[in-house]
C-alpha cells in the first residue's frame, strides 16, 4: 500500500519568514495530493491540493509543488503569520482507492 | 451545509464498556471514512464506505471494532468492549470526489 513520509516533524519560524514542509510517497499510482491544517481541538481542514497533471499550484500565500519523477511534494507558506501556527498534514491517494494515506504531520510554530 | 457532524465530542468510559461514535456526512457525499488519531500512530484509516457499502476495513484494529452505515446520512463506529489503548481522537470524513472533509472529531478516553 501507499506510504507517505513527512519532514520535518516540527518547524519554528519567525513571523514574515517562509516555511517549507516536504513529503515523499511510495506508490507511483498516486495522483492526488492534498494538504490539511489542523488547529488544536479541531479536525483537519483542507487548505490546498494538487493533482498529478500539475507541477505547481498557488493560493495566495500558500503553494504546493509536485515532482512525480522523484515522488516528492512540498508545501510552501510565505509571509508566515502567527495564525499559521498549527499541525500540517500531507496525504496521497490514487483513483482506485478512495481513502487518503496521511503523513505523520508537521507542527509549525510562527514566532511573533 | 453544516459540514460533517460527529457526536459526542468527548466520551469518557470505563474499560469493558461499549462505546458508540456517530457521524453525519455532508449531504450528497457518497464516501465516508473513519480515521483514528494518536500521538504514536498519527492519522490512520480504520474503514471506509462507498455508497453505504464497506469497501476497505483492513485498518480496523480487531474484532472489538465494528462500523455500520445504514443509510447515506448516518454512520456509527462501535467499540465493544473498550480498552484503555483505544483512547484516541476518532474522526469521520466524507467526500463526493477527491476532496475529503473532516468532522471535529470525538475524543475518547477509556479509563
Amino acid at each position: 500500500g501507499e506510504n507517505v513520509e513527512q519532514h520535518p516533524s516540527t518547524l519554528s519560524v519567525q513571523e514574515g519568514d517562509s516555511a517549507v514542509i516536504k513529503c515523499t510517497y511510495s506508490d507511483s499510482a498516486s495522483n492526488y495530493f492534498p494538504w490539511y491544517k489542523q488547529e488544536l481541538g479541531k479536525g483537519p481542514q483542507l487548505i490546498i491540493d494538487i493533482r498529478s497533471n500539475v507541477g505547481e499550484k498557488k493560493d495566495q500565500r500558500i503553494a504546493v509543488t509536485l515532482n512525480k519523477t522523484a515522488k516528492h511534494f512540498s508545501l510552501h507558506i510565505t509571509e508566515t503569520q502567527p495564525e499559521d501556527s498549527a499541525v500540517y498534514f500531507c496525504a496521497a491517494k490514487d483513483t482506485g482507492r478512495r481513502a487518503l494515506t496521511f503523513g505523520s504531520g508537521t507542527r509549525l510554530q510562527v514566532q511573533p | 451545509d453544516a459540514g460533517v457532524i460527529q457526536s459526542p465530542r468527548h466520551e469518557v468510559t470505563e474499560m469493558g464498556q461499549e462505546v458508540t461514535l456517530r457521524c453525519k456526512p455532508i449531504s450528497g457525499h457518497n464516501s465516508l471514512f473513519w480515521y483514528r488519531q494518536t500521538m504514536m500512530r498519527g492519522l490512520e484509516l480504520l474503514i471506509y464506505f462507498n455508497n453505504n457499502v464497506p469497501i476497505d476495513d483492513s485498518g480496523m484494529p480487531e474484532d472489538r471494532f465494528s462500523a455500520k452505515m445504514p443509510n447515506a446520512s448516518f454512520s456509527t463506529l462501535k467499540i465493544q468492549p473498550s480498552e484503555p489503548r483505544d483512547s484516541a481522537v476518532y474522526f469521520c470524513a466524507s467526500s463526493a470526489a477527491a476532496e475529503a472533509f473532516f468532522g471535529q472529531g470525538t475524543r475518547l478516553t477509556v479509563v
